[in-house]
């Protein structure tokens, strides 16, 4: 069973709108907890990183928070745009590796 | 620009062929990755590497072979003995394996068999 676990899987909104995307995880123990995002055919790019302190992180329209007790982190974006079609990936890290989540896909239509 | 560069962008493997991927970068990171992305999966670790002459497998090593023999450049070859090699192949690089910085992905590779 994947130790990261990101829902849903896809996902459909009009530009606009908000929405906001879920990742669980039973990694332990834990370090840190970051979201990136990847175009189609691209490689992915950090958007945010949360440790165990932080519970919210705002990077533009996009805020992250983490619940380091119920092992739960949710990406928000905000006043979506078409730019924002993509898919978001959740990666943990415990001591000495990464663990990545097979992402959400979300799709922005005007 | 730093960044990492992978080629080619599209590749074509025929039976019993082996292919090698290239990834160079120009951020002066010490430690390299090569990973595998099969859709509705999370990212799988091929190999990586912490130092140039020297690298570890990951989780998904069979089939696979790398050289790190500049800091600069961690190519990927996929041998005949990978038996389902189609996919798209991301290499990244950062400071350090346990460093909090972020990895810097190149724009991936796409593996098809002829």
């Amino acid at each position: 069973k994947n130790q990261v676990e990101q829902s849903p899987q896809s996902l459909i909104i009009l530009e606009g709108k908000n929405c906001t995307l879920q990742c669980n995880y039973t990694v332990s123990p834990f370090s840190n907890l970051r979201w990136y995002k990847q175009d189609t055919g691209r490689g992915p790019v950090s958007l945010t990183i949360m440790t165990f302190s932080e519970n919210t992180k705002s990077n533009g329209r996009y805020t992250a928070t983490l619940d380091a007790d119920t092992k739960q982190s949710s990406l928000h974006i905000t006043a979506s745009q078409l730019s924002d079609s993509a898919s978001y990936i959740c990666v943990v890290r415990d001591e000495n590796d990464m663990r990545f989540g097979a992402g959400t896909r979300l799709t922005v239509k005007p | 620009d730093g960044g990492i560069t992978q080629s080619p962008k599209y590749l074509f493997r025929k039976e019993g062929q082996n292919v090698t991927l290239s990834c160079e970068q120009n951020l002066n990171h010490d430690a390299m990755y090569w990973y595998r992305q099969d859709p509705g999966q999370g990212l799988r670790l091929i190999y990586y590497s912490q130092i140039v002459n020297d690298f570890q497998k990951g989780d998904i090593a069979e089939g696979y072979s790398v050289s790190r023999e500049k800091k600069e450049s961690f190519p990927l070859t996929v041998t005949s003995a990978q038996k389902n090699p189609t996919a798209f192949y991301l290499c990244a690089s950062s400071w350090g394996r346990r460093s909090n910085q972020p990895q810097h992905f190149g724009d991936g590779t796409r593996l098809s068999i002829l």
